[in-house]
């Protein structure tokens, strides 16, 4: 399909355990996200991709996230020793960065999501 | 994070009515997003404003940056039961910036 992909669509785990979630995005998008969205909220803001750039990690919650984008396509979400709190659906976008010329207002950019994967810690 | 505030948190409305929904914030956005989920999809953009006092519409939709950029509005004219769904507000303080901030999102009944 054309559009953002997201593995798996849902994962049930026990806390204390490691999990790994993937996203595959739009071929040819260079900018990649990752929220977390908890019960009846909007999403938070996780980590930042962009090309070759050193991520964004500045909205990961603690130190048990962390994230990697191998070859500038695919990138996979790792929570490490999982508490019951993590519980939420994560979601991963992509968007083709474009820059206005003129520089006034900077880049816009129109960010595709993905399905998510709901994620459950016992 | 920061989050938007959006109201109301939920709506039931007839089919063929209006609806209006609006966010807020304490500090200044240069864009305002706004977004639809269905149930078990991600968001969808359904219109995006990048200048304070713009007017944008998109189909039924309308959407208006404040002035203030302190606000924005999402209006619906003339409902149908396909727009059910859970409609978020989403801002973006510089331009260029990496994050955006959400709203709490407003509950959408459409009732036929």
């Amino acid at each position: 399909g054309a559009g953002v992909s997201q593995s798996p669509s849902n994962k049930v785990t026990e806390k204390g355990k490691d999990v790994e979630l993937r996203c595959d995005p739009i071929s040819g998008h260079t900018a990649l996200y990752w929220y977390r969205q908890s019960l009846g909220q909007g999403l938070e803001f996780l980590i930042y991709f962009q090309g070759n750039s050193a991520p964004d990690k500045s909205g990961l919650p603690s130190d048990r996230f962390s994230a990697e984008r191998t070859g500038g396509s695919v990138s996979t979400l790792t929570i490490q020793r999982t508490q019951q709190e993590d519980s939420a659906v994560y979601l991963c976008a992509s968007s083709l960065m474009r820059l206005l010329l003129h520089g006034i207002q900077g880049s816009q950019e129109t960010q595709y999501f993905g399905p998510g994967t709901r994620l459950l810690v016992l | 994070g920061q989050q938007l505030n959006q109201s109301p948190q939920s709506m039931f409305i007839q089919e063929g009515e209006d609806v209006s929904m609006n966010c807020t914030s304490s500090s200044i956005f240069n864009t305002w997003l706004w977004y639809k989920q269905d149930p078990g999809e991600g968001p969808v953009l359904l219109i995006a404003l990048y200048k304070a006092g713009e007017l944008t519409s998109n189909g039924r939709l309308t959407a208006q940056f404040g002035i203030t950029r302190k606000d924005s509005f999402l209006n619906i004219s003339a409902s149908i039961p396909s727009d059910v769904g859970i409609y978020f507000c989403a801002g973006r303080h510089q331009t260029g910036a990496n994050n955006l901030f959400f709203g709490t999102g407003t509950r959408l009944t459409v009732i036929p």
